[in-house]
């Protein structure tokens, strides 16, 4: 099966930088993904990771180690906007061919002045 | 990006009514459409996969008749929650891929507003 870890929950400081872990078990992984979700809003896609190492983009990296089965998303310069959800996600291949994304319960980032 | 659009964003009804959600896909044709289950403060929960022209794929403890998913055209996919009760209340989100972006090659999802249902 599958299982998906994070925090439940971290603060930061407007103007510092935070990184959000994420540990996954799959059995079939074809690629992770760092979604923002602000309360009572569907997600929107930050970050795709397949390959080893760090994917950059703008304020926002996320970095992907495949043997380890871990994850991080690295916010640089943080902004009270930057208040949100933050979900790892994983797509699992399944043997049919098909695949599914299945996400962890996400990381609630405060970010205080 | 591609736009996914859902309806109706809020719904209210008495429990034993059914209730339609509709997943359209604007500007791309989807033949796969995801729907996902989100508890307050909860991650989302794949309920199924839902396949243009066929039966969706429930996953494991969704029941399949009482969350309807048709998928009837290569831009509209719904979900009907049968004889709702306020345990089914919750926040409903489709997804898809638009495999004219470059989200085929990576598999990124385009959410739909999501639906917040409410059963009284």
């Amino acid at each position: 099966g599958q299982n998906i870890d994070q925090p439940t929950e971290m603060t930061a400081t407007e103007g510092a930088i935070v990184q959000i872990n994420c540990t996954y078990q799959t059995s079939g992984f074809n690629g992770l993904f760092w979604y923002q979700q602000h309360a009572g809003e569907a997600p929107t896609f930050l970050s795709y990771n397949v390959l080893d190492g760090l994917e950059e983009k703008g304020r926002f990296s996320s970095f992907l180690s495949r043997s380890k089965g871990y994850s991080y998303l690295l916010l640089k310069e943080l902004q009270m906007k930057d208040s949100a959800s933050y979900l790892c996600a994983v797509r699992d291949l399944l043997h049919t061919g098909g695949f599914k994304t299945i996400f962890g319960a996400g990381t609630r980032l405060f970010v205080k002045a | 990006g591609a736009v996914v659009s859902q309806h109706p964003s809020r719904v209210i009804c008495k429990s034993g009514t059914s209730v339609k959600i509709e997943c359209r896909s604007l500007d791309f044709q989807a033949t796969t459409m995801f729907w996902y289950r989100q508890f307050p403060k909860k991650s989302l929960m794949l309920m199924a996969t839902s396949n243009e022209g066929s039966k969706a794929t429930y996953e494991q403890g969704v029941e399949k008749d009482k969350f309807l998913i048709n998928h009837a055209s290569l831009t509209l996919s719904t979900l009907t929650v049968t004889s709702a009760h306020p345990e089914d209340s919750s926040f409903y989100i489709c997804s898809a891929r638009d495999p004219a972006s470059g989200s085929q090659r990576t598999g990124e999802l385009f959410f739909g507003e999501g639906s917040r249902l409410t059963v009284l």
